[in-house]
């Protein structure tokens, strides 16, 4: 299948700095990602979808201030958590789908972040 | 927006028993339903999907219904093995949103040797 590769692993950071999250597609390539968070215990939880070349669209209740994304090519997202702060400590997973004309495709998953702030 | 429910949220069951798990959807017009088992720590990795245009389909020991009219589909796995135990979660997502998912609650399921 499709390879999405996510980078870093897992990061620790200090409370009140920034952290940059990469998500690529290696094999194809996704006009459309998106970014989900994770808390332990729960369910994955879609923060936003990242449009190649255009503003990212944000669900309910995520601040677009603080979770920046940026899709500045075809095969690239960013995600980063600006100002973290201990509560920003989770999960993060990006996933894009192949693009195909006959419908839903697999969803295919980065390996996830797993953000620290102390 | 799309909601999706799943129960239960925890499931033990004994080797070579059968586990089903059950989520409702909300949004009708959502026409692509995946199931994902994810390991600790890892990512999600889809073991079964339907479309709505079908009402079944099976994969060896895992199969997977759908009933539109009420909104519901399920997850049967058949002859559970230790290595079945991980959290599954459903999903449910529209064919205009570029492969966007709502994920139901999880289930986390524990086989027994």
């Amino acid at each position: 299948g499709a390879v999405v590769s996510q980078h870093p692993s897992w990061v620790i950071c200090k409370s009140g700095t920034s952290v940059k999250i990469e998500c690529r597609s290696l094999d194809f390539q996704a006009t459309t990602m998106f970014w989900y968070r994770q808390f332990p215990k729960q369910s994955l939880m879609l923060m936003a979808t990242s449009n190649e070349g255009s503003k990212a669209t944000y669900e309910q209740g995520v601040e677009k201030d603080k979770f920046l994304i940026n899709h500045a090519s075809l095969t690239l997202s960013t995600l980063t958590v600006t100002s973290a702060h201990p509560e920003d400590s989770s999960f993060y997973i990006c996933s894009a789908r192949v693009p195909s004309g006959v419908g839903n495709t697999e969803a295919f998953f980065g390996q996830g972040t797993r953000l620290t702030v102390v | 927006g799309e909601n999706v429910e799943q129960h239960p949220s925890t499931l033990s069951v004994q080797e070579g028993d059968s586990a089903v798990i059950k989520c409702t959807y909300s949004d009708s017009a959502s026409n692509y339903f995946p199931w994902y088992k994810q390991e600790l720590g890892k990512r999600p990795q889809l073991i079964i999907d339907i479309r709505s245009n079908v009402g079944e389909k099976k994969d060896q020991r895992i199969a997977v219904t759908l009933n539109k009219t009420a909104k519901h589909f399920s997850l049967h796995i058949t002859e559970t093995q230790p290595e079945d135990s991980a959290v599954y979660f459903c999903a449910a997502s529209l064919y205009n949103q570029g492969g966007k998912l709502i994920f139901g609650q999880g289930t986390e399921l524990s086989v027994k040797p």
